[in-house]
C-alpha cells in the first residue's frame, strides 16, 4: 500500500522569499507522484507530475519538484513566491494495479506581504 | 457544459436522512472517484469505479453507497447521514489505466446537523 507524508501543515513565508514544501512517500511498487493545488473555496488543480524520465519537473507558474527515489521524496520548491501562491498544496502518489491516487494531509502555504 | 460537475454544491441535512451527491463528467472517462476532505486528514478516498457497473471501496467507505449505471455518472449516497459525515466531498475522473491525472469537480459541502 502507498502512503504520503506532508510533515508541515502550514508554511508561512514572506513574498519573494523561497519556499520548500516537503513530501515523502512510501510504496512497494513504482510510483507516479503529483502535486495538486487548492485555492480557497475551489477544487483541486494539478500543479505538476512525475511519471517517468527526468526527475526534475516544473510547472508553468515557477514551481518545481524533484523525485528522489533513494530518499522517497518529492519536495516542491519555488525560488520566489507571490501573494497569489497562497493556497493549500497536496502531494499525492499512485501506483500498482489500480492506480488509486493517495493524498497527503496538505500544506497551507501562507504568503505574507 | 464540458467537464466534471457536482451537485448540489451546498447541502444541509439532518442526522438519519438519506442524501445523494451527484457527479457527472462529459469526457467518457473510465475511472471516477469520490474523496472527502477534512481538516487534518487531507483527502481520503471513499469509493472509486473503473468502469460502468464496476465499483470498489477506498479508505473510508463505511456509511456510503455508490453506483455507476452509466459511464458519465457516479452518484454517492449517504443512506443515513451522521454528523461525522459533515465534510467537503470531491468527485474526480481520469481516462484509462494509462492515464494518471485526475480532474476534480468543484466540490459539494455537506453539513449534517
Amino acid at each position: 500500500a502507498q502512503s504520503v507524508t506532508q510533515l508541515d501543515s502550514q508554511v508561512p513565508v514572506f513574498e519573494e522569499a523561497p519556499v520548500e514544501l516537503r513530501c515523502n512517500y512510501s510504496s512497494s511498487v513504482s510510483v507516479y507522484l503529483f502535486w495538486y493545488v487548492q485555492y480557497p473555496n475551489q477544487g483541486l488543480q494539478l500543479l505538476l507530475k512525475y511519471l517517468s524520465g527526468s526527475t526534475l519537473v516544473e510547472s508553468i507558474n515557477g514551481f518545481e519538484a524533484e523525485f528522489n527515489k533513494s530518499q522517497t521524496s518529492f519536495h516542491l520548491r519555488k525560488p520566489s513566491v507571490h501573494i497569489s501562491d497562497t493556497a493549500e498544496y497536496f502531494c499525492a502518489v499512485s501506483g500498482g494495479a489500480t492506480n488509486k491516487l493517495i493524498f497527503g494531509t496538505g500544506t497551507l502555504l501562507a504568503v505574507q506581504p | 457544459d464540458a467537464g466534471i460537475t457536482q451537485s448540489p454544491r451546498y447541502k444541509i441535512t439532518e442526522t438519519g436522512r438519506q442524501v445523494t451527491l451527484m457527479c457527472h463528467q462529459t469526457w467518457s472517462h473510465s475511472y471516477m472517484f469520490w474523496y472527502r476532505q477534512d481538516l487534518g486528514h487531507g483527502l481520503r478516498l471513499i469509493y472509486y469505479s473503473a468502469a460502468a457497473d464496476i465499483t470498489d471501496k477506498g479508505e473510508v467507505p463505511d456509511g456510503y453507497v455508490v453506483s455507476r449505471s452509466k459511464t458519465e455518472n457516479f452518484p454517492l449516497t449517504l443512506e443515513s447521514a451522521t454528523r461525522s459525515q459533515t465534510s467537503v466531498y470531491f468527485c474526480a475522473s481520469r481516462g484509462g489505466a494509462g492515464a494518471n491525472v485526475l480532474t476534480f469537480g468543484a466540490g459539494s459541502r455537506l453539513t449534517v446537523l
